[in-house]
């Protein structure tokens, strides 16, 4: 069936490291791949979104590469903070359900040790 | 700009009962989504709708009804209350491509 998970449920790192969550889709025809951020209590929060015609995006201290021909999808944190320390889902969708339906991943916990 | 608001926080139901978790958004979105999340999971798609008067399933329907009357609100009626619908329920609401989720309701149905 179509899905989209992550490797690993968890992912521990010291603060200053650089951080790798990992993402594998297997629809094809997904265009659109999003990366949140969900902290305790909360909803889920925007972090990068990447389209189908990149194969890498950047913001600030986050980098979002996807490879296509493998279907993943990676989220790279630089100089990784304590406060960044949650719960990292990524989230694929298709044109025709643009802004609308997103079919989830499980979800990497990230912990940040100072 | 309050963003994505969501009442109650918090909800205790005996399995039968009914209840509407509400949805409200002062963006001016048409898109507007409901999504459950259980221990561990990922957020699944219960409802969507894409504006007014128009609604449509997603992966988890069963249980669960909605309506859009206007563009703001997006309430998600539960009939009779499962244990299985114990969950937290957020909703969404998002320009072409970016999401906004509400804080969320916890839902325990005993």
């Amino acid at each position: 069936g179509e899905s989209v998970g992550l490797h690993l449920p968890t992912l521990s790192v010291q603060e200053g490291d650089n951080s790798i969550i990992n993402c594998a889709y297997s629809n094809s025809a997904s265009d659109y791949f999003i990366w949140y951020k969900q902290e305790s209590g909360k909803g889920p929060q925007f972090i990068i979104d990447i389209r189908s015609n990149m194969d890498k995006r950047q913001g600030q201290r986050v980098t979002v590469l996807l490879n296509k021909t493998v279907k993943h999808l990676s989220l790279q944190i630089a100089a990784t903070q304590p406060g960044d320390s949650a719960v990292y889902f990524c989230a694929e969708t298709r044109a025709n359900q643009a802004g609308t339906a997103l079919i989830f991943g499980k979800g990497t916990t990230l912990s940040v040790s100072s | 700009n309050a963003g994505v608001t969501q009442t109650p926080k918090f909800q205790v139901l005996k399995t039968g009962q009914s209840m509407t978790l509400q949805c409200a958004q002062d963006m001016n979105h048409e898109y507007m989504s409901w999504y459950r999340q259980d221990p561990g999971m990922g957020l699944r798609l219960i409802h969507y709708s894409v504006g007014a008067g128009i609604t449509d399933q997603g992966e988890v329907p069963n249980g669960y009804n909605v309506s859009r009357s206007t563009t703001e609100d997006f309430p998600l009626r539960l009939l009779s209350a499962a244990p299985s619908q114990t969950s937290v329920y957020f909703c969404a609401s998002s320009s072409i491509y970016e999401q906004y989720f509400g804080p969320g309701t916890r839902l325990t149905v005993t």
